[in-house]
């Protein structure tokens, strides 16, 4: 079975733009959640798509958005990009809503560097 | 409000002997803990679980140790190995509601040979 699979694997963008970032789940997997790893500071809860909705969202300003698509596929966008949003971003799959006792099954991030 | 620490950033230990990580919880609505592993260049992989009914679980050489009332969980790793050389991660959610995984800002442990 195919693990939760991030592209691009490494990004490296300039002030001011804008970048989009992609997950694939887990086959059978509904929910995907985001999450930012600076040095530091641990991972960063962004938000969790189920079933195409938005379950539940961190504490990040609204240049974060993300969606989920009807095959469990996520995108999350960043607008606007600041130094401080240089980081790796990793994506998180599970069979049901997380939180529910179920695992997280995480991919290899995404480092986006921003210039 | 970090809800989930994880006070000591980094631990050396001796191959073969216990490593010990810590993790703090704030929020007694939290009902279900883990543990994850990190390597370099990786996404975390899973270690292992425990509910809050139970103050202990068992994975081979992984044991995690939950106390409520102290809201502290800790990992005992025995015996440690060099390649159990990674950054780890704890990290808590309740399953009413806070439906997200908080997670902790990690441990760095360095296994000697």
């Amino acid at each position: 079975k195919a693990g939760v699979t991030q592209t691009p694997r490494y990004l490296i963008k300039t002030r001011g733009q804008q970048v989009t970032l992609s997950c694939s789940p887990i086959s059978g997997h509904r929910s995907v959640s985001w999450y930012q790893q600076t040095p530091g500071q641990g991972l960063q809860f962004l938000f969790e798509y189920f079933s195409e909705t938005q379950r539940n969202k961190g504490n990040f300003p609204g240049r974060f958005s993300g969606r989920q698509f009807s095959n469990s596929r996520s995108e999350m966008n960043v607008s606007t990009l600041e130094l401080g949003d240089s980081a790796l971003y990793l994506c998180a799959s599970s069979l049901a809503a997380s939180g529910s006792g179920e695992k997280l099954f995480f991919g290899s991030g995404t480092q986006l560097s921003v210039l | 409000d970090q809800q989930v620490k994880q006070n000591s950033p980094s631990l050396s230990v001796q191959e073969g002997r216990i490593s010990i990580l810590n993790c703090d919880y704030t929020n007694s609505m939290f009902d279900y803990f883990l543990w994850y592993k990190k390597y370099p260049a990786e996404g975390p992989t899973f270690l292992i679980s425990i509910s809050s009914i139970k103050d202990k679980n068992e994975d081979g050489r992984f044991t995690v140790f939950l106390n409520k009332s102290a809201k502290h969980l800790s990992l005992h790793i025995v015996p440690s190995q060099p390649g159990d050389s990674a950054v780890y991660f704890c990290a808590a959610s309740g399953t009413s509601g806070t439906y997200k995984y908080i997670f902790g800002t990690g441990t760095r442990l360095k296994v000697l040979a």
